[in-house]
């Protein structure tokens, strides 16, 4: 059971600067979700794919944020000129289509200073 | 716009005293609800889906169950490592099927 795997676990950045995080979601699993969490709050929606396609993306997120998925195998989420709003936990999450759970990766804790 | 809401926001038990933790949701067609546990520092861990009203499910001490507004997760004779956040989410039938989360709920148990 490989699960869905992130990396990095943890980022410390400086303002200003790019970060991209990568995830690799359960091989068989189409739907791929990006998720951020802050301190005492849940998993606040991002972005999503089926397969290769990004087929929403949530208002709230910055023309800063950008995702891909290639092939439609792993994804990306970059984030350009970070600011300390940024500091989060940044998780993946992966699904067999439109049924059922979402099953978790363990995360990417970024932190801005 | 879907929306859930989870009470009580944190919850302290002593070992062996069990509780309920509570999900009310609003969403147009329910699809699915899902219940997951979150360790600190780590990500959701799946434990139920609950798909229609009178519906449950059972692992261990944890037990869902589904109303047509709102869902319980009944806590039988808790021991400390069940401490954890639990997270209820939502998915709506229809549209794009973006599960919906809420704030959680914060359980220590303590010995």
């Amino acid at each position: 059971d490989t699960g869905v795997s992130q990396d990095p676990r943890h980022k410390i950045t400086k303002r200003g600067q790019n970060v991209t995080f990568r995830c690799d979601p359960i091989s068989e699993h189409n739907r791929l979700y990006w998720y951020r969490q802050t301190l005492g709050q849940g998993p606040e929606f991002l972005t999503y794919f089926q397969n290769e396609a990004q087929l929403e993306k949530s208002r709230l997120l910055s023309d800063r944020f950008s995702a891909e998925r290639p092939k439609g195998s792993f994804s990306t989420l970059e984030i350009q000129r970070t600011e300390q709003g940024d500091s989060a936990m940044y998780l993946c999450a992966s699904s067999l289509g439109t049924e059922g759970q979402a099953y978790f990766g363990p995360g990417t804790r970024l932190t801005v200073t | 716009e879907d929306q859930v809401t989870q009470s009580p926001e944190a919850l302290r038990l002593q070992e062996g005293e069990s509780s309920s933790l509570n999900c009310s949701y609003t969403v147009s067609g329910l699809r699915g609800l899902f219940w997951y546990r979150q360790d600190p520092g780590k990500g959701p861990e799946f434990l139920f889906t609950l798909y229609s009203a009178g519906e449950e499910k059972e692992k261990e001490r944890l037990k869902a169950t589904l109303t047509k507004k709102e869902s319980f997760l009944h806590i039988t004779a808790p021991k400390p490592e069940d401490s954890a956040t639990y997270l209820c989410a939502v998915q709506a039938g229809g549209g794009s099927y973006i599960p919906t989360f809420g704030r959680g709920t914060s359980l220590i148990v303590h010995p």
